[in-house]
């Protein structure tokens, strides 16, 4: 499983965009970068998945370069309910052998008014 | 549609006794997951079922164990209770093989 290094931590301020970069230098042919959040005593939650370019949701948008080394989670005019830790995971989605996800250590976001 | 359901929410025990979890998935999600969360180790996985069988084991003694029932719904135990299995249990099912899981809002298990 590719590992991934990211910031430990981040501050922002409301209304800002802000944008969270992961770096997965061994990532393999068929990984695909997912981030997840997760708010304190509460389970991480999905929020944006892809393989290569750019992929945007309602929530987020995720750039990933050509080499696929590294991928960027931008969140535009975060508030402060933005508040949490974002993990970036590296997988192979077409693998059979179940659903193992592996965290690092996350990227605490705190946003201020 | 109703999310992953842990109960109970907040658990607390005593060194060496015992202890189950219960998690039911996600309506029509066979695939669950278990991890562990503390602030030293942050999350880990534990194991995972897909239609009745372990199908991956993370790095955890034989004290923890788990099953999964044929309706998905899963049960986690952890026999002999150290102080250090005190964290947040998490569960997670899954439609599919994918990175996208569903998470249920955990059981605090503190043990004293």
């Amino acid at each position: 499983l590719a590992k991934t290094t990211q910031p430990i931590s981040m501050d922002s301020y409301e209304g800002q965009e802000v944008n969270i970069t992961c770096s997965h230098n061994n990532i393999a042919t068929n990984d695909y970068i997912t981030w997840y959040q997760q708010f304190p005593s509460q389970g991480p939650r999905f929020i944006i998945q892809g393989y290569k370019t750019k992929v945007t949701n309602e929530v987020a948008s995720l750039f990933i370069p050509a080499d696929r080394k590294s991928s960027t989670l931008s969140l535009p005019r975060v508030s402060l309910s933005d508040t949490a830790v974002y993990y970036c995971l590296v997988g192979d989605m077409n693998n059979n052998a179940g659903n193992m996800l592996t965290f690092g250590g996350g990227t605490r976001l705190m946003v201020k008014p | 549609k109703a999310g992953v359901t842990q109960t109970p929410r907040y658990l607390i025990k005593t060194r060496g006794q015992q202890v189950t979890l219960s998690c039911s998935p996600i309506s029509g999600h066979r695939s669950v997951s278990w991890y562990q969360q503390t602030p030293g180790q942050g999350l880990q996985f534990l194991f995972e079922y897909f239609s009745e069988t372990q199908r991956n084991k993370g790095n955890f003694p034989g004290r923890f164990s788990g099953r999964q029932f044929s309706n998905s719904r899963s049960e986690m135990n952890v026999s002999t209770l150290e102080l250090g299995d005190s964290a947040l249990y998490l569960c997670a099912s899954s439609p599919r093989d994918s990175t996208e899981a569903f998470f249920g809002q955990g059981t605090r298990l503190t043990v004293v």
